[in-house]
């Protein structure tokens, strides 16, 4: 079955615990993005990928690191996690890029203590 | 002035009715324009592809008006699984940002028996 897929869908942390989500798509897909979800805020791209290797800010990259050494997989690495970045975090990907369909993963629900 | 911005309504419609949306965004150089549905804290679903053109999927239209920069989305016959969250999304379409994504902070269609 053609997924994007996300673990670990639920997280509880404490600040300053190193954390990572991953994210892998089975699609062959080269384009990949995070998203962070806030109420009132929207969805708003944090980083996103053209291809292996290539990496680029979105509008809140800001406490994020992202890596993208195989097609496949996209993790987001929070080297210091902090409350404010409590939020609801969506992969996705896509087969080129912006003017296709974006494929989501089923979210990571984060909290930090 | 939002790069993307919608009405987060409620919308309370009845069984039956015809609702419409409407989304404007703020960069006359974007090129590519969707609706996703994304249900209570679920993943973001593509519903429609909106083109120049203006387009249809049965019981859904879709249309861009490029002078007056929105794009619109008219339900008919509103099913109570319609009930969702409508996003807007559109492409930066400046500098290099071309290959980023902002979605609109969702309208609220909740259709009633």
């Amino acid at each position: 079955e053609a997924q994007v897929t996300q673990n670990p869908r639920y997280l509880i942390t404490v600040t300053g615990k190193k954390l990572t989500v991953t994210c892998s798509q089975n699609m062959n897909h080269e384009y990949m993005s995070w998203y962070r979800q806030d109420p009132g805020l929207g969805l708003r791209q944090i980083y996103y990928s053209m291809n292996v290797e290539v990496t680029d800010k979105g509008d809140v990259p800001e406490g994020y690191k992202v890596s993208r050494k195989e097609k496949r997989n996209f993790p987001l690495i929070l080297e210091s996690p902090s409350p404010n970045q409590t939020s609801l975090y969506f992969c996705a990907s896509s087969p080129s890029g912006v003017y296709n369909e974006q494929f989501f993963g089923p979210g990571t629900r984060l909290t930090v203590l | 002035r939002k790069e993307v911005e919608q009405d987060p309504g409620p919308f309370n419609v009845p069984e039956g009715a015809t609702v419409a949306f409407n989304c404007t965004y703020s960069n006359s150089a974007s090129q590519s324009f969707f609706w996703y549905r994304q249900d209570c804290r679920k993943e973001p679903k593509l519903l429609m592809s909106v083109y120049s053109s203006g387009n249809e999927d049965g019981r859904f239209t879709a249309q861009l008006n490029r002078a007056s920069q929105y794009i619109s989305l008219l339900i008919r016959d509103s099913k109570l699984s319609d009930s969702a969250t409508y996003l807007c999304v559109v492409n930066m379409g400046y500098g290099g940002a071309t290959n980023k994504l902002i979605f609109g902070t969702g309208t609220l269609l909740a259709v009633q028996p």
